[in-house]
């Protein structure tokens, strides 16, 4: 049972348009982290989000941390074609035995095309 | 600054041998941490060191196991290979364990199962 769920699983879009990646979950977190993986390589951390209500921009992109740190949510402002990859959000608990452990979601693998 | 090493990138090994796959972390960073990437299950969590001690495991069998030296250098084993262990492997190294520690991730070793 996958603890964060990330939609849609697939975005396909054309450069220029703006999109929507929601990561959502029925278990609180302390911290939710974004992070973005090309073919070939380890995922890249992009943002951590450790509040909530809390919102953090990087650029183009903006990232929200739900209220009750239960969800998130990446928006791409027109997105270009470098912004094309796989994108991950994993998220933190606290204490107990899944001290230090990352729950990633399966990701969304956006493409962008010229 | 160099960052985490996995080695080697890829291997291909038969149903029924064992496997050890190695991780050189960021210099200064103490804590490792191992992931199984594969396209159904997305990234799995199989443990975390600090200090040369297993500090969380996830849900995999007995099969898997690893270990960190003095160094901070990690290794994972895999023994008695089966068909589904076919997978990226990745290593995450953060300066110390926790929660909202930012975990940078190798390139990953991708072993392929005959």
């Amino acid at each position: 049972t996958q603890l964060l769920e990330q939609s849609p699983q697939f975005l396909s879009i054309q450069e220029g348009e703006n999109l929507t990646v929601y990561c959502n979950s029925s278990s609180v977190f302390s911290s939710l982290q974004w992070y973005r993986q090309e073919p070939g390589e380890g995922p890249v951390l992009l943002v951590t989000v450790v509040t909530g209500g809390e919102v953090k921009k990087l650029k183009r992109l903006t990232f929200q941390f739900g209220d009750a740190r239960k969800d998130s949510s990446l928006h791409i402002t027109a997105a270009q074609t470098g912004d094309t990859g796989l994108y991950l959000c994993a998220g933190a608990r606290e204490g107990g035995s899944t001290l230090g452990r990352l729950y990633f979601g399966r990701g969304t693998q956006l493409t962008v095309w010229p | 600054k160099a960052g985490v090493t996995q080695t080697p990138r890829y291997l291909i090994k038969t149903r029924g041998q064992q496997v050890t796959l190695s991780c050189s972390p960021i210099s200064g960073h103490r804590s490792v941490s191992w992931y199984q990437q594969t396209p159904g299950q997305g990234l799995q969590f199989l443990f975390e060191y600090f200090s040369e001690t297993q500090r969380n495991k996830g849900n995999f069998p007995g099969r898997f196991s690893g270990r960190q030296f003095s160094n901070s250098r990690s290794e994972m084993n895999v023994s008695t290979l089966e068909l589904g262990d076919s997978a990226l492997y990745l290593c995450a190294s953060s300066l110390l364990p926790g929660i909202n520690q930012p975990q940078h991730f190798g390139d990953g070793t991708r072993l392929s199962i005959l």
